[in-house]
Order: C-alpha cells, then structure tokens, then sequence
C-alpha cells in the first residue's frame, strides 16, 4: 500500500495563515472522504477534520478542510503557538485499506 | 466519558508472539468499525488492520497479512491484535481507533497507545 503525499514541512509566523496540502490518486482522495488529524509531541492523534471538511465538536474554526479531485488541503488560519506539531491526512482506498499521508511537521516562527 | 484504552504492549524477542487488547467505555463497540494503526518512533503513522463492526469483514496491511490477526469482542467491548511471528520492525507505538460509524472508511478517535518492541 503507498502513503498520500504531504510537505513534510510547514511554517509561519503567529497569526499567518498556512495550508498543507495531501496529494492522492482516484482510488482514495478521488472516491472516498478525506481526514484530517493533529499529533501534539508526545500525545497520540487527534481528529481535527473528517468527510473532507466537517469539523468535531471542540475543534476551533480555525482549522479548515476542502478537497478537489484527487487532493486536499488543510488550513490554519491565525496560526497559534500551540499549534506546533505534526498534522496527518487519511482516505480510505478501494484496495480495501486506508492510507495515511507521511505528515507535516508545524513549526511556528 | 469515551475512552479507548490499548494495553498488552511489551519487550518481545523475535519470532514470539504478542496480543493486544483495546478496552472501549463509553461507548458501544458494535456501533463502529474498528482499526489498529502503529507508528515507529519518530515516524509517520502506518495502518495495520481493519475490522467491520460485527467482526465479518477484516482487512490488513501487506506487511502484517498473515502473521497479525484483528479480531473483537462485542459483548466485553474490547478490540483485539494477535501478534505471531514478530519482528524487529513491527516495534512501534500501537493505537486502536473507532470509526465514526460502522462503515469502514474512517480513523475517527483514538486510544492512547501501546508500545510494541521487538528486541533480542
């Protein structure tokens, strides 16, 4: 099973706004739900987005997610400084498997 | 309050087994496909296996298929992980995950690990 693709980086200064973005193919991006989660150091991964852009309960409006075609893109509009972490994207693939992105690493400047 | 708690990790040599275990409270585990997801230190996370709500439809990665076995018990609310024929990379910090629902398409909400690691 292959990964989706992601920066391995990302940074910018508090309050700036960043996107990553989760490359895939038409097995998994382009047919299924993309999701989005934030793993703090230390801490196991936390769902900040699912079914492409629906945020849980809890997760500030900050964070937004979209998708077009076989790619997706997370958001992170006034960048905090606990936002430092690392971010994974996630879908399902018709291989019958899920698939996660290599991760972004957050660096707040 | 919803927890998902992984328990059963260790220090195991190579070639011996392992069994993890997931106990869920607060929730109702029959409601939710179910997945285990490792990740080696300092790296990203890699899908291990998927199992449907009733336990009739499981899934694996190709580095795990015929040496790791996902399996649950509704009636104890707990998800499981059999572990043979271990090897030095398959050590990792293992997580359990529902879905958000009982279709299989989504790593919703996870417990908050176990270590696994394989070491003579």
């Amino acid at each position: 099973q292959s990964v989706l693709t992601q920066p391995p980086s990302a940074s910018g200064t508090p309050g700036q706004r960043i996107t990553i973005s989760c490359s895939g193919s038409s097995s998994n991006i382009g047919s299924n739900y993309v999701y989005w989660y934030q793993q703090l150091p230390g801490t196991a991964p936390k769902l900040l987005i699912y079914k492409n852009d629906q945020r849980p309960s809890g997760v500030p409006d900050r964070f937004s997610g979209s998708k077009s075609g076989t790619s997706a893109s997370l958001a992170i509009s006034g960048l905090r400084s606990d936002d430092e972490g690392d971010y994974f994207c996630a879908a399902w693939d018709d291989s019958l498997s899920v698939l996660f992105g290599g991760g972004t690493k957050v660096t707040v400047l | 309050q919803v927890q998902l708690v992984e328990s059963g990790g260790g220090v195991v040599q190579p070639g011996r087994s392992l069994r993890l275990s997931c106990a869920a409270s607060g929730l109702t585990l029959s409601n939710y496909a179910m997945h285990w997801v490792r990740q080696a230190a300092g790296k990203g996370l890699e899908w291990v296996a998927t199992t449907s709500f009733d336990g009739d439809n499981k899934f694996y990665a190709d580095s795990v298929k015929g040496r790791f076995t996902i399996s649950r018990d509704n009636f104890k609310n707990t998800l499981f992980l059999q572990m043979n024929s271990l090897r030095g990379e398959d050590t990792a910090v293992y997580y359990c995950a529902r879905a958000l629902d009982t279709a299989l398409g989504s790593v919703a909400y996870w417990g908050q690990g176990t270590l696994v690691t394989v070491s003579s």
